[in-house]
C-alpha cells in the first residue's frame, strides 16, 4: 500500500508559467517531507524540504506548501524554465523511522519553450 | 551538497555472474542507503547502514548483500545475477543527528542478460 502518492504521472507547462506538482500521503506519523528532482540516467537531486511544524517553505523559484489536515503537499515552481524538465519525487519520513525516506512514484514535468 | 560516487555507471552482464556495485562518499556521513528504482516507479530502499559494521535490510526484499567496513564505502554485491535484477541502483548518504536530507550518487544502471 503506497504511503506517498503522486497521482499525476506527467505535467506539461509553458515556459514562464507556474508548475504545480502534487503529493498526498496516508501515514499521519510523517513529519518531514522532501522534494527531489531527477534527470534521466542521474541520481535524484535534493530540492527543498518542509517540516510538519510549518505550512510553507520557500527557496528561490521553489515553494512547498503543506496541508496537514488534508495530508497533502505541493511544489510550486515559478517561473518554470525548460531546464526544470525532469521527474520530481516527493518523499516523507518521521521521527523513529531512522531517517528512512518513503518515495512517491514521481511526476514527469515538461516545460515547453 | 554531498560528494557521492558510484561505479560503474552502466553494467551489462550475463546471468550467474557475481557483481559488486561500488559507492563512496567523501562527506563523512554516518548513514548510507541503497535504493532500487525501475522506470516510472518509486525508489525502494533495499539496504541501509547507520555506520561502520552496521547493515540493515530495507523495505524491499533483495537478494543482494552489503558491507560497511569503512565510513566512506558501502558496496552492494549480487552473488549470482539474474535478469530480474535488471534495474537502476542508487546509493545515498545523510549527515549526522537529526539531518534527514539524503544525497544521492549518479546511480548504476544494471542489465542482466
Amino acid at each position: 500500500d503506497q504511503q506517498v502518492k503522486q497521482n499525476s504521472p506527467s505535467l506539461s507547462v509553458q515556459e514562464g508559467r507556474i508548475s504545480i506538482l502534487n503529493c498526498d500521503y496516508t501515514n499521519s506519523m510523517f513529519d518531514y517531507f522532501l522534494w527531489y528532482k531527477k534527470y534521466p540516467a542521474e541520481g535524484p537531486t535534493f530540492l527543498i524540504s518542509i517540516s510538519s511544524i510549518k505550512d510553507k517553505n520557500e527557496d528561490g523559484r521553489f515553494t512547498v506548501f503543506l496541508n496537514k489536515s488534508a495530508k497533502h503537499l505541493s511544489l510550486h515552481i515559478v517561473p518554470s524554465q525548460p531546464g526544470d524538465s525532469a521527474v520530481y519525487f516527493c518523499a516523507a519520513t518521521y521521527r523513529g523511522s531512522q531517517g528512512n525516506l518513503i518515495f512517491g512514484k514521481g511526476t514527469k514535468l515538461s516545460v515547453k519553450p | 551538497e554531498a560528494d557521492i560516487y558510484q561505479t560503474p555507471r552502466y553494467l551489462v552482464i550475463g546471468t550467474g555472474k557475481k557483481i559488486t556495485l561500488e559507492c563512496s562518499q567523501t562527506m563523512g556521513h554516518d548513514k548510507m542507503y541503497w535504493y532500487q528504482q525501475d522506470p516510472g516507479m518509486e525508489l525502494h530502499l533495499i539496504h541501509y547502514s547507520y555506520g561502520v559494521n552496521s547493515t540493515e535490510k530495507g523495505d524491499l526484499s533483495s537478494e543482494s548483500t552489503v558491507s560497511r567496513i569503512r565510513t566512506e564505502h558501502f558496496p552492494l554485491t549480487l552473488e549470482s545475477a539474474r535478469p530480474s535484477h535488471t534495474s537502476q541502483y542508487l546509493c545515498a548518504s545523510s549527515g549526522f543527528g537529526g539531518v534527514k536530507t539524503q544525497y544521492f550518487g549518479p546511480g548504476t544502471r544494471l542489465l542482466v542478460l
